[in-house]
């Protein structure tokens, strides 16, 4: 079955970095893109972008340029989302999530279980 | 960039009602690519309806979803306890959600 399992909750210090891992299972992991979502405490969704798990290309969704990055490892079936220069505003769940498709803009059919990040000094 | 506009933000209703939420874009927006979710408090969204119409496995008959272009609707026939949720629409970006909780 599929499942993606993320890493568990951060808290960083405004100016830090973390880095959050989704880990894929049961289905080829290159054959469908991923997409991270960020849900701010007591907000709403936020589509923050996805990646090609063929080629590793990242597309980023307008806000979400310059201090977030997106990566694999395709060895451990791996995506990973860092977030540089943390803000207090960065306090949030991010979730990884299944495109149905490769294009990135399909449906998204299964989700991590969520990474609370919290920045605070 | 496509705006997804919902309403309303509230829904009160009883067990038994029927509950229309409304999803509106800002720009023509391809069916294919309309999706809905559910989200219940503590838990990760949950794909509800795909391609606008299309249900996702296991969900149950009493939801559906039409619309094309700009405006989208997702119907929950006869709402059971366990409906009382935010839901979502989204194309790339997500709409802001409506939420269902019991009248």
């Amino acid at each position: 079955q599929v499942q993606l399992v993320q890493s568990g909750s951060e808290l960083k210090k405004p100016g830090a970095s973390v880095k959050v891992s989704c880990k894929a299972s049961g289905y080829t992991f290159t054959s469908y893109a991923m997409n991270w979502v960020r849900q701010a405490p007591g907000q709403g969704l936020e589509w923050m972008g996805w990646i090609n798990t063929n080629t590793g290309n990242p597309t980023y969704a307008q806000g979400f340029t310059g201090r977030f990055v997106f990566s694999l490892d395709t060895s451990v079936s791996t995506a990973y989302l860092q977030i540089s220069s943390l803000k207090a505003e960065d306090t949030a769940v991010y979730y990884c999530a299944r495109d149905a498709g490769y294009s990135g803009y399909d449906e998204l059919d299964y989700w991590g279980q969520g990474t609370l990040v919290t920045v605070s000094s | 960039e496509i705006v997804l506009t919902q309403s309303p933000g509230t829904l009160s209703l009883s067990p038994g009602e029927r509950a229309t939420l409304s999803c509106r874009a800002s720009q023509s927006v391809s069916s294919s690519y309309l999706a809905w979710y559910q989200q219940k408090p503590g838990q990760a969204p949950r794909l509800l309806i795909y391609g606008a119409s299309s249900r996702a496995t296991g969900i149950p008959d009493r939801f559906s979803g039409s619309g094309s272009g700009t405006d989208f609707t997702l119907t929950i026939s006869r709402l059971e306890p366990e409906d009382f949720a935010v839901y979502y629409c989204q194309q790339s970006t997500f709409g802001q959600g409506t939420k269902v909780e019991i009248k």
